[in-house]
């Protein structure tokens, strides 16, 4: 079956523009996670969407926000974009909330590469 | 968040054991311990899970302490494929089906030919 999928693959924007970042999960899976992944501090937990409703969070600023479809299809959308933001945002997927506990499994995608100028 | 503690990098020999120590000593009762890793410009890929007993399955083995602070992930023959960073997690469950797993820096594995 078809993997985790993620658009763009790769995006430039400059300071001050939003970018949107779309992630299709494992056709049946429910839930979408999303990590920042920088090489000072590793990848870093965004948040989860487990039936278009925010189960977690991490410690990032409300300029990164996201959602999910009743499709299982999330996107994430980062405003006012800091050089900072330059990072790889990876997508994963998992069949229910929680459900990592007992498969110990995250799906996750080949990633959006997003540079800022 | 509860940490883990790996080496930065770590060097093996094709077809030889590797052994990836990881230390968690603020795990608690309920938290599961996840090995993912990372290849060359790709997502991470789960390798393995456990909570208390050694887990087998056909990627590597996970030996756990018997007090849970550390544990140690086999890979009993190296391949070239398995050059990768290797992270060590432990996931929390905040209640309910709240459950996150925190990505530390990780060990990047070089394998030689």
């Amino acid at each position: 079956k078809a993997g985790v999928t993620q658009t763009p693959r790769y995006l430039i924007k400059t300071r001050g523009q939003q970018v949107t970042l779309s992630c299709s999960p494992i056709s049946g899976h429910r839930s979408v996670s999303w990590y920042q992944q920088t090489p000072g501090q590793g990848l870093q937990f965004l948040f989860e969407y487990f039936s278009e409703t925010q189960r977690n969070k991490g410690n990032f600023p409300g300029r990164f926000s996201g959602r999910q479809f009743s499709n299982s299809r999330s996107e994430m959308n980062v405003s006012t974009l800091e050089l900072g933001d330059s990072a790889l945002y990876l997508c994963a997927s998992s069949l229910l909330a929680g459900e990592v506990a007992n498969t110990g499994e995250l799906f996750f995608g080949e990633g959006s590469r997003l540079t800022v100028l | 968040d509860a940490k883990t503690t790996q080496p930065n990098s770590m060097e093996s020999n094709e077809e030889e054991p590797v052994h990836l120590p990881c230390n968690h000593s603020t795990i608690s009762g309920t938290d599961y311990i996840h090995w993912y890793r990372q290849l060359p410009s790709q997502g991470p890929e789960y390798v393995i899970h456990g909570l208390t007993s050694n887990v087998n399955n056909r990627m590597a083995s996970l030996a756990i302490a018997e007090d849970r602070k550390s544990s140690t992930l086999i890979l009993h023959r190296a391949t070239l494929r398995d050059a990768a960073v290797y992270y060590c997690i432990l996931g929390k469950n905040s209640g309910g089906s709240n459950y996150k797993l925190t990505f530390g820096k990780g060990t990047l594995l070089t394998v030689n030919p």
